[in-house]
């Protein structure tokens, strides 16, 4: 099985500060990764999918990069609406997700 | 727009067996896989089965295999998970989620961001 490790585990973070996120996987996933943000209560909501494609109507403001093993998610301005709990998610070997990343207000 | 409504949680003791129900509209139901996801209470997301656009190919993960069965109806547009031998680890709330890609075999799951899922409970 696919292991996959966010990093941090949570990220304390200002209003305009730029923010990244890393995933790393036990073995090569390729491109096929994807991002998601999930708030308190709600289901969670895909930002990037294929490593570095953004979904239509995410702000560009995030962004995606990586292939292979290591991958990041960088948010180029944070804003208010984005502290959430990010996680990543493999899909090229059966589907594993990342323990998750807390953004939260410094 | 697209919409997944889950139900059937509920408060079931160890041992017990429970079907979770997922009615899709909005898409084009038999163009898309289909997964269940869980998130236990303060917990991450865990992927736990899918069921492919054409319902050839169905996969679990380690935690649920031998217990849970995903099965999908067309003709009620409606995905289900029946859940048997449940234990208290299995506590947490269950999401469907459609196929990001159209009649895909590689795409990653695609949430209705407005649902909240269903809770299941199982007390030892």
């Amino acid at each position: 099985d696919i292991q996959m490790t966010q990093s941090p585990s949570t990220l304390s973070a200002s209003v305009g500060d730029r923010v990244t996120i890393t995933c790393r996987a036990s073995q090569s996933v390729g491109n096929w990764l994807a991002w998601y943000q999930q708030k308190p209560g709600k289901a969670p909501k895909i930002l990037i999918y294929k490593a570095s494609n953004l979904e239509t109507g995410v702000p560009s403001r995030f962004s995606g990069s990586g292939s292979g093993t290591e991958f990041t998610l960088t948010i180029s301005s944070l804003q208010p609406d984005d502290f959430a709990t990010y996680y990543c998610h493999q899909y090229n070997s059966y589907w594993t997700f990342g323990q998750g990343t807390k953004v939260e207000i410094k | 727009q697209v919409q997944l409504v889950e139900s059937g949680g509920a408060v079931v003791q160890s041992g017990g067996s429970l079907r979770l129900s997922c009615a899709a509209s909005g898409i084009t139901f038999s163009n898309y896989g289909l997964h269940w996801v869980r998130q236990a209470p303060g917990k991450g997301l865990e992927w736990v089965a899918v069921a492919s656009f054409d319902a050839t190919e169905i996969y679990y993960a380690d935690s649920v295999k031998g217990r849970f069965t995903i099965s999908r109806d067309s003709s009620k547009n409606t995905l289900y998970l029946q859940m048997n031998s449940l234990r208290p680890d299995d506590t947490a709330v269950y999401y469907c989620a459609k196929d990001f890609n159209v009649q895909s075999r590689t795409s990653c799951p695609q949430f209705d961001y407005r649902g909240q899922g269903t809770l299941v409970t199982v007390s030892s």
